[in-house]
């Protein structure tokens, strides 16, 4: 079946700008997971939904950045007023369950650049 | 922030030549996974050990974990040039807590 999709591939936008990351996930998993990957500090967690509970917003860097996952499935992760040292791939992953230690598949990832 | 320490950094070995890559981390685990990631996307699951197991074989990978030195390693055996890639090792919890990774050049 269909693994996780992420859009845009590739993002350029000017520094301030407002910008919106899209993931599909695995249809049938009820968990979905953001991560961003950048050189200074290699894969970070960022947020994690699990089906209807409230998300762990633990790791979003600021307020800045945002997340929603609409029905249960996509979910889309904002950066408002964004600022050069947001450049990174931000990753999707999703799970079956979100099981304490489940395996997680990863969508290719979204290239931002922010100039 | 980051759990999991990879070890070394960076390896290039020649096609046909095992390639060792090792693992240190912080806390204590249930499980811990390694995972691969190719030209700086998405990432692709490898294998997975829970922290009652002291190896684990999967194809030509061969993960060992240490849980008394909190370490693990990750061995590929007859390695290929489309072994090149990123790997890193990553501690669990619901997210993922992964290392810096260890970039694995297999040249021909």
């Amino acid at each position: 079946g269909a693994g996780v999709s992420q859009s845009p591939s590739n993002k350029v936008t000017e520094k301030g700008k407002d910008v919106e990351l899209r993931c599909d996930p695995i249809s049938g998993h009820t968990a979905l997971y953001w991560y961003r990957q950048s050189l200074g500090q290699g894969l970070e967690f960022l947020i994690y939904f699990q089906g209807n509970s409230a998300p762990d917003k633990s790791g979003l860097p600021s307020d800045r950045f945002s997340a929603e996952r609409t029905g249960g499935s996509v979910s889309t992760l904002t950066i408002q007023r964004t600022q050069q040292e947001d450049s990174a791939v931000y990753l999707c992953a999703s799970s079956f369950g979100g099981v304490w230690g489940e395996t997680q598949y990863f969508g290719p990832g979204t290239r931002l650049l922010v100039l | 922030s980051q759990q999991g320490e990879e070890d070394p950094q960076a390896l290039s070995i020649q096609e046909g030549e095992n390639a060792t890559m090792n693992c240190s981390y912080k806390t204590s685990i249930n499980n811990l996974q390694w995972y691969r990631q190719n030209s700086g996307r998405g990432l692709v699951h490898l294998i997975l050990i829970r922290s009652n197991e002291r190896e684990k074989h999967s194809g030509r990978l061969r993960v060992t974990l240490d849980t008394s030195k909190k370490s693990s390693s990750l061995l590929i055996t007859a390695s290929r040039a489309a072994d090149t890639a990123s790997y890193f090792c990553a501690t669990t919890g619901y997210a993922l807590n992964f290392g810096k990774g260890t970039s694995l050049l297999v040249t021909p």
